[in-house]
């Protein structure tokens, strides 16, 4: 089945440092991947996404990169603010399998960005 | 900008009631979604409704749940007969086409069910 495996939070970071938040995933066909966030008190809200091998998906100053050699989706961002600060959830879903519809989500990561 | 909408952001129900959540998805999107997320443990999916019927479920999706879409507008979740181990996060979601194919999927704030 489909599986995705995020690094353990909570990570927490001062201002302007560099984020690394790791993904990896198992899954059968061809997935597509997504990085969701989720603010205090929100919903999730859809990060950025890529479909297809070596796509780089990027937002807000957030980036990842679809490995499939290393199946890998890991989120990246040069310089954090505060208003980063949120719950960031890996994603993915296949259209293979029968399923088509639903996404299947890591654990998250809580990320705090300290002034 | 759209979104979708939940009610009521937070409910408590005794064990063994029927509780219904409702979500209001955006108005032209073709699919809808229920995800749970029991507290400190990863979102998972439980239901996909699409052209007025279930698409595709979850083992979590057993009898006890159903899933309704009434009016065009509002679609909702029921249990049954609520259980401790339903105690969860219940988030809403919508989108305009499949995620397999990379669609977006819109997520609600989510309600929260306390079963005591």
């Amino acid at each position: 089945g489909n599986s995705v495996t995020q690094m353990e939070g909570p990570v927490t970071l001062s201002e302007e440092a560099f984020l690394t938040i790791n993904c990896t995933y198992t899954a059968t066909g061809y997935p597509s991947l997504f990085w969701y966030v989720q603010y205090p008190g929100e919903g999730l809200q859809l990060l950025l996404k890529a479909t297809k091998a070596d796509d780089k998906g990027s937002n807000k100053g957030f980036e990842a990169t679809y490995r499939k050699e290393t199946t890998s989706f890991h989120l990246e961002k040069g310089s954090v603010q505060v208003s980063d600060s949120a719950v960031y959830f890996c994603a993915l879903s296949t259209n293979s399998g029968g399923s088509n519809y639903k996404l299947t989500f890591g654990k998250g990561t809580l990320l705090t960005v300290n002034p | 900008e759209p979104e979708v909408t939940q009610t009521p952001s937070h409910q408590v129900t005794q064990m063994g009631q029927e509780v219904i959540l409702r979500c209001v998805p955006i108005s032209n999107h073709l699919y809808f979604y229920w995800y749970r997320q029991i507290l400190g443990q990863k979102v998972e999916f439980l239901v996909s409704f699409y052209n007025n019927e279930i698409s595709e479920k979850s083992e979590i999706f057993d009898d006890q749940f159903s899933v309704e879409r009434p009016d065009g507008s509002n679609f909702t979740l029921k249990i049954r007969s609520t259980k401790l181990e339903d105690s969860a996060m219940y988030f809403c979601a919508s989108s305009q086409g499949l995620a397999g194919v990379g669609y977006e999927q819109y997520f609600g704030p989510g309600t929260r069910l306390t079963v005591t």
